[in-house]
């Protein structure tokens, strides 16, 4: 079983729809979370990092930890065709270097 | 700024050929990373430097060797490359272990 599990896609939806991306992990020492957004052959950009459980939200994105069910969550609001990219979890124990990434969704934003 | 700057973009090279990649950050940050992701893959972790020393290496070949001149800057010198390590390598930086991870745009290297 993969430290971090995440549904590969692709997701398509209509433009304007609330997009859901999820990720499950099995470590309960995971502690930092990250969603990274990749537009194809380019780097990884940070959209949202979290520390522990709990929300946090950045304009039309919403991130959720829910640490006693080893869930976490990406909400984007009004999707846009820009919004069409692969997205990543990522996580990691408290004092430590190593990110644990998930495999990525990618999500499709028709017009 | 949360930019980490990566050089060159795009490199193709031979087997025998000797080639380095660069990064650098100026955002005062004492972790410094080098990634290796393959077509629909995550990235996987290579190498960790933290305070200019290297803390982690994840069994990578002797053919990739990291160098951390300073604290702002971060080399992977290349030797010998298989057509396998083709792939896209990714730069990242953090304040410290545990903070949120910054990535560079890569470079691709093709190896023929």
């Amino acid at each position: 079983q993969k430290e971090v599990e995440q549904d590969p896609g692709p997701l398509s939806v209509p433009e304007g729809a609330i997009v859901s991306l999820n990720c499950t992990y099995s470590n309960s020492a995971f502690q930092y979370f990250m969603w990274y957004r990749q537009y194809s052959r380019k780097g990884p950009e940070l959209l949202m990092y979290t520390y522990s459980s709990g929300n946090k939200e950045d304009g039309r994105f919403t991130a959720q930890v829910d640490k006693s069910s080893k869930y976490i969550s990406l909400f984007i609001r009004d999707s846009q065709p820009s919004d069409s990219a692969t997205y990543l979890c990522a996580m990691r124990e408290d004092s430590s270097y190593k990110l644990i990434f998930g495999s990525g969704t990618r999500l499709l934003v028709r017009p | 700024d949360t930019e980490v700057t990566q050089t060159p973009k795009h490199l193709v090279m031979g087997m025998t050929n000797k080639k380095s990649l660069k990064c650098e950050q100026h955002m005062g940050h004492r972790a410094m990373y080098w990634y290796k992701q393959k077509a629909k893959k995550p990235p996987e972790l290579m190498f960790v430097y933290s305070y200019e020393k290297l803390s982690i290496n994840e069994s990578v070949p002797s053919r990739f060797s990291p160098e951390c001149p300073n604290s702002s800057l971060l080399n992977l010198h290349l030797h010998a490359l298989q057509p396998e390590d083709s792939a896209l390598y990714l730069c990242a930086s953090s304040q410290d272990e545990g903070r949120q991870a910054f990535f560079g745009q890569g470079t691709r290297l093709t190896v023929v």
